[in-house]
């Protein structure tokens, strides 16, 4: 079945560096992947949807040069938070889909534990 | 638009009774559905799906959901409930065809005593 690889699964950073997030499709070519945050206790709620070899389409709100979205292959996708701060500090889970394939469904990352102090 | 109704953020069941977690959708177009388990600091794990065809879903570790489309429904049930599934679920809508994003409810927590 398809599998999505996301790393790290959690992640210490001091306020003011920056964290890398990698979600990896394993064994299918992930034409589009999402990337969402949850917070304790809450939904997912969808950051922005990234199209291999395009840029990601934003949801409103989420910041563009904070959240950095790079989706150059059909089986990578990052997410590199800028600047962390406190406030940044959230479950970060990643899901990969074929397009125009819906019938497979989203498979989803484990998530990635983000503290920053 | 679409959108997902989750009734109950927390239901509680003894082990070996009915689980059964309700889910209400909105969609403009025939939807994609699906449920989701979460357990705790981990990804979302596809329990079951409806795309077309049966509306009676099947999935795994004994859930089942039927798809309702009078009701504008898809509620999740197992008949026996164990100890192992006690975890956050989610229901999500997706419209058809084609691709699009998840919307996804607001998640239920499902509580399990002995």
């Amino acid at each position: 079945g398809a599998v999505v690889s996301q790393h790290p699964s959690w992640v210490i950073c001091k306020s003011g560096t920056s964290v890398k997030i990698e979600c990896r499709s394993l064994d299918f070519q992930a034409t589009t992947m999402f990337w969402y945050r949850q917070f304790p206790k809450q939904s997912l709620m969808l950051m922005a949807t990234s199209n291999e070899g395009s840029k990601a389409t934003y949801e409103q709100g989420v910041e563009k040069d904070k959240f950095l979205i790079n989706h150059a292959s059909l089986t990578l996708s990052t997410l590199t938070v800028t600047s962390a701060h406190p406030e940044d500090s959230s479950f970060y889970i990643c899901s990969a889909t074929r397009q125009g394939q819906l019938v497979y469904g989203y498979t989803f990352g484990s998530g990635t534990r983000l503290t920053v102090v | 638009a679409q959108s997902v109704t989750q009734l109950g953020s927390h239901v509680s069941v003894s082990e070996g009774a009915l689980v059964l977690l309700r889910c209400n959708y909105s969609s403009s177009v025939p939807p994609y559905l699906f449920w989701y388990v979460q357990y705790p600091n981990q990804g979302l794990q596809l329990l079951l799906k409806y795309t077309t065809g049966a509306t009676l879903v099947k999935g795994i570790n004994g859930f089942e959901a039927e798809f309702k489309k009078s009701e504008t429904s898809f509620h999740l049930t197992k008949p026996s409930a164990h100890m192992s599934d006690a975890a956050e679920y989610f229901c999500a809508v997706s419209e058809a065809p084609g691709y699009s994003t998840l919307t996804f409810g607001k998640g239920t927590m499902l509580l399990v005593s002995p």
